[in-house]
């Protein structure tokens, strides 16, 4: 159980263009999801929280209209990078909360984005 | 602002011994803490969640968690090779909060 999945696994883009990344729990439903971002040799940092139906919560440092996550349903949250730049690229990981383990938070396989 | 605190090693222990891995936090309402393991490359894998202070054994794994001295530490016994990786330190405040994480420590089990 708990299992949470991702796609792309990985994905390359033009500088300038947007990108897509899902993150969705498999076989329970997650009523809070985050995003976290990972750069070479660093720990994961959390980028934003998102309920499901409601707008996502960002961290400080983090644009919000830059970086647009939509939870619209308890198994699917979306994270798009939009106009996208090098400074990017990095490692992009989910992770949601199961309703009934109110603290324990299981993550997604990540997305490596690599922006030229 | 919440601070999480590791060694960042290599920690380098031969195998079949027991590796000790360490972890301070600032926030002192930090609430709930956890250990992942992480391989290059790879996402974080859960190893151990522990919410009161004492000791908690899964396995191979113990944690032991002191709020008094923001302490948490993780011991894995009869360590094996596949057990190589970097080991993360997380807390939260809540459950509806998302976690802060530690640099990881780089663990080497020398066969």
């Amino acid at each position: 159980g708990a299992v949470v999945s991702q796609h792309p696994s990985w994905v390359i883009c033009k500088s300038g263009t947007s990108v897509k990344i899902e993150c969705r729990s498999l076989d329970f439903q997650a009523t809070t999801m985050f995003w976290y971002r990972q750069f070479p040799k660093q720990s994961l940092m959390l980028m934003a929280t998102s309920n499901e139906g409601s707008k996502a919560t960002y961290e400080q440092g983090v644009e919000k209209d830059k970086f647009l996550i939509n939870h619209a349903s308890l198994t699917l949250s979306t994270l798009t990078v939009t106009s996208a730049h090098p400074e990017d690229s990095s490692f992009y990981i989910c992770s949601a909360r199961d309703g009934r383990e109110i603290y324990e938070q299981y993550f997604g396989p990540g997305t490596r984005l690599t922006v030229t | 602002q919440k601070e999480v605190e590791q060694n960042s090693g290599p920690l380098s222990v031969p195998e079949g011994a027991i590796a000790s891995l360490n972890c301070t936090y600032s926030d002192r309402v930090s609430q709930s803490f956890f250990w992942y393991r992480q391989y290059s490359g790879k996402s974080p894998e859960l190893i151990m969640s522990i919410y009161s202070n004492g000791d908690k054994e899964d396995g191979r794994f113990t944690a032991q968690l002191n709020k008094a001295s923001q302490y948490v530490s993780l011991l894995i016994r009869d360590s094996q090779p596949s057990d190589s990786a970097t080991y993360l330190c997380a807390v939260t405040g809540g459950g509806a909060d998302g976690l802060t994480f530690g640099k990881g420590t780089h663990l080497i089990i020398q066969p």
